[in-house]
């Protein structure tokens, strides 16, 4: 069964940090590029980050660029989000999802950022 | 970056009866290969978002062919017939053409009357 596991949300005070990792199972990670989605609370949806199969190209939002880093460990079946400086706006679900055009979607991590 | 606009932001249907959404975005989906990237999304409460329809009319494995999509260039449509109570949630639609970033429409909440 195809799965992706978020995990590593939490509360963090603004201008903090937090690492989100996402395990994946059930297909080869490096067949794929992969992303990361982001719902504020009553909200839509909204992309924030992509990364190419081999990790080799990067895309952002505007919003989070300097801010994020994505990365990946294909080895380790593995993506990750390096959230920096994080605003009170950055407050979301955020998910992992197989990017084939987001055809597969993880459960969620929550952040929050409050002082 | 592309705009996507939902219409209707809220829909009330009967048990039975059809729901149709609207989607239409602020540049053509055309790309150059040929394809239109438009997907459709849908949320049920507390759920993930699951996707329902890949390149505007395609339907993913399980999803019943109660749903289906049609449009192209800048007007898309995403048709419910038979409406059931399962089919409540938001619905979201999303191109993949002109990225990045991919751009979501507002989505469009869909409740039985």
């Amino acid at each position: 069964e195809v799965q992706l596991v978020e995990s590593g949300g939490g509360l963090v005070q603004p201008g903090g940090s937090l690492r989100l990792s996402c395990a994946a199972s059930g297909f080869t990670l490096s067949d794929y590029w992969m992303a990361w989605v982001r719902q504020a609370p009553g909200k839509g949806l909204e992309w924030v980050a992509h990364i190419q199969r081999d990790g080799s190209d990067k895309n952002y939002m505007d919003s989070v660029k300097g801010r994020f880093t994505i990365s990946r460990d294909n080895a380790r079946n593995s993506l990750f989000l390096q959230m920096n400086n994080l605003r009170a706006e950055d407050t979301a679900i955020y998910y992992c999802a197989r990017d084939d055009w987001l055809d597969v979607w993880g459960q969620g991590t929550s952040v929050t950022v409050s002082s | 970056d592309v705009v996507m606009t939902q219409s209707p932001l809220s829909l009330s249907v009967t048990l039975g009866q059809s729901a149709s959404i609207s989607c239409r975005s602020s540049q053509s989906l055309l790309a150059s290969d040929g394809n239109t990237y438009l997907y459709w999304f849908q949320q049920r409460p507390g759920q993930s978002p699951r996707r329902l329809l890949y390149k505007v009319s395609n339907r993913e494995s399980g999803v019943p062919d109660r749903f289906s999509g049609s449009g192209s260039g800048t007007d898309f449509t995403l048709k419910i017939i038979r409406v059931e109570a399962a089919d409540v949630g938001v619905y979201y639609c999303m191109q993949g053409t002109h990225w990045p970033p991919y751009t979501f429409g507002q989505g469009t909440k869909l409740e039985i009357k």
